[in-house]
């Protein structure tokens, strides 16, 4: 069974950072390209950005409200991808998804949630 | 960036009915549309990808068509369980916009 569970999420001041964890388990880690979606409260799904499988070169992208804040890494040995959230604002404010699949994602997390306050 | 509308945004029905939701894309983004179903407090679920391709485990009364600019998700049947927010999502160029998302409730 396909699991991915997140952690990391909790309440920080602006400017702050912060590193997301989704440990991975139920499939072929190294293989998968990731994903991180994220959801500010009442509001819509946002795509945040994408890391390739490793041997698909490891490319990272990132939407544009977070690009040069965020990176998305992966530790293939631990079946984990992070998000490390720097400069943080209260608009980053939302429940933080990791997502498999490189174009449609087929697995989600329970979600994280943070709170930029 | 490949921005996306949903229509309309919200809708009542009741058990039974046929259900179609329509999402469209500023630009032609061939089939690379994706549909997801979310539900209060928990994570989207995949129900549809490449526009008509089932997921698995997903129910066969949800369809999807289009191509192009301008999609469609059917629910064939209301059931009580799909009472939910649906959003479409783009995968043809990066970032991966979703639309705004359009919510089915109880009429």
């Amino acid at each position: 069974e396909v699991q991915l569970v997140e952690s990391g999420g909790g309440l920080v001041k602006p400017g702050g950072s912060l590193r997301l964890s989704c440990a991975a388990s139920g499939f072929t880690f190294s293989n998968a390209w990731m994903n991180w979606v994220r959801q500010a409260p009442g509001k819509g799904l946002e795509w945040v950005g994408r890391i390739k499988s490793k041997v698909d070169g490891g490319t990272t992208h990132y939407a544009a409200p977070v690009k040069g804040r965020f990176t998305i890494s992966r530790d293939d040995s631990q079946n984990t991808v992070y998000l490390q959230m720097n400069s943080l604002k209260t608009e980053d404010t939302a429940v933080y998804y990791c997502a498999t699949g490189g174009y449609f994602h087929d697995f989600w997390g329970q979600g994280t949630l943070v709170t930029v306050s | 960036d490949i921005q996306m509308t949903q229509s309309p945004s919200s809708l009542s029905a009741s058990v039974g009915d046929r259900v179609t939701i329509t999402c469209r894309a500023r630009q032609s983004i061939s089939n690379y549309l994706n549909w997801y179903q979310q539900k209060p407090g928990k994570a989207p679920k995949l129900l549809i990808h490449a526009a008509s391709s089932l997921q698995s485990g997903a129910p066969s009364r949800f369809s999807g068509s289009g191509s192009g600019t301008d999609f469609t998700l059917t629910i064939s049947s209301l059931q009580p369980e799909d009472f939910a927010t649906y959003y479409c999502q783009q995968n043809y160029s990066i970032p991966f916009i979703f639309g705004p998302g359009t919510n089915v409730d109880v009429k």
